[in-house]
């Protein structure tokens, strides 16, 4: 099944320490979306990514979040100096990134649950 | 500032009933429309879309979608719900050809026996 990836699945994290969610893309997928489900609350949008680009990073917080999709490896998104409300379930998305496509269906990741003590 | 509202939080049916899950979007743009379902502690799976073309859209399990310009609605509809539909869906658009998905808040279905 080749998949959206993502890991860890679940993740436990103090105050203060730093979290790195991981997630690789369907093979043959070149852009890759970030997405927060707070709990009793839908899913927000964080950040867009393609290869060594950010495309729209309009729903990342200002502080203390940063993403990056390398041109090898997976993307990363990295919350530093957690605290409690970083609580949350983190999906990704990936899609194919096809030149001239109307618009891209988006297909999800399992998700990484991370817990802040 | 774009919205997708979805009326019902939770809905319960009995197995074999009919569902309708309601689906509003707020935009003066074009949008592109999805469904998504989430079974408990998974991602999110693709039911349908509305891209262009043919406003009723079908999904391979018998569920369908109506994008509905004028009242800006795609509503879920299933005729005859089983045990296994159980579980959270999601709204959601993309506008303008633009990345960002924009979800609604959730319908969370409970088919009971």
């Amino acid at each position: 099944n080749a998949g959206v990836m993502q890991n860890p699945r679940h993740l436990v994290r103090r105050r203060g320490q730093e979290a790195r969610l991981r997630c690789s893309p369907m093979k043959g997928h070149s852009h890759v979306y970030w997405y927060r489900q707070l709990p009793e609350e839908g899913l927000k949008f964080m950040v867009y990514l393609q290869k060594e680009n950010i495309i729209d990073e309009s729903g990342m917080p200002k502080e203390r979040f940063s993403a990056e999709f390398p041109k090898e490896g997976p993307s990363i998104l990295r919350i530093q100096q957690v605290v409690r409300g970083d609580s949350a379930a983190y999906f990704c998305a990936s899609s194919p990134g096809i030149s001239g496509a109307l618009v891209e269906t988006q297909y999800f990741g399992p998700g990484t649950r991370l817990l802040v003590l | 500032a774009q919205s997708v509202t979805q009326l019902d939080s939770q809905v319960p049916v009995f197995e074999e009933a009919p569902v309708e899950l309601r689906c509003n979007y707020s935009s003066s743009v074009s949008v592109y429309l999805f469904w998504y379902v989430q079974y408990p502690n998974q991602g999110l799976q693709l039911l349908l879309k509305y891209l262009s073309g043919s406003t009723l859209v079908e999904s391979i399990n018998g569920f369908e979608a109506e994008f509905n310009k004028s009242q800006t609605s795609f509503h879920l509809r299933k005729p005859s719900v089983h045990i296994s539909d159980t579980a959270e869906y999601f709204c959601a658009v993309i506008v303008n050809q633009g990345g960002k998905l924009i979800f609604g808040q959730g319908t969370e279905l409970s088919v009971k026996p």
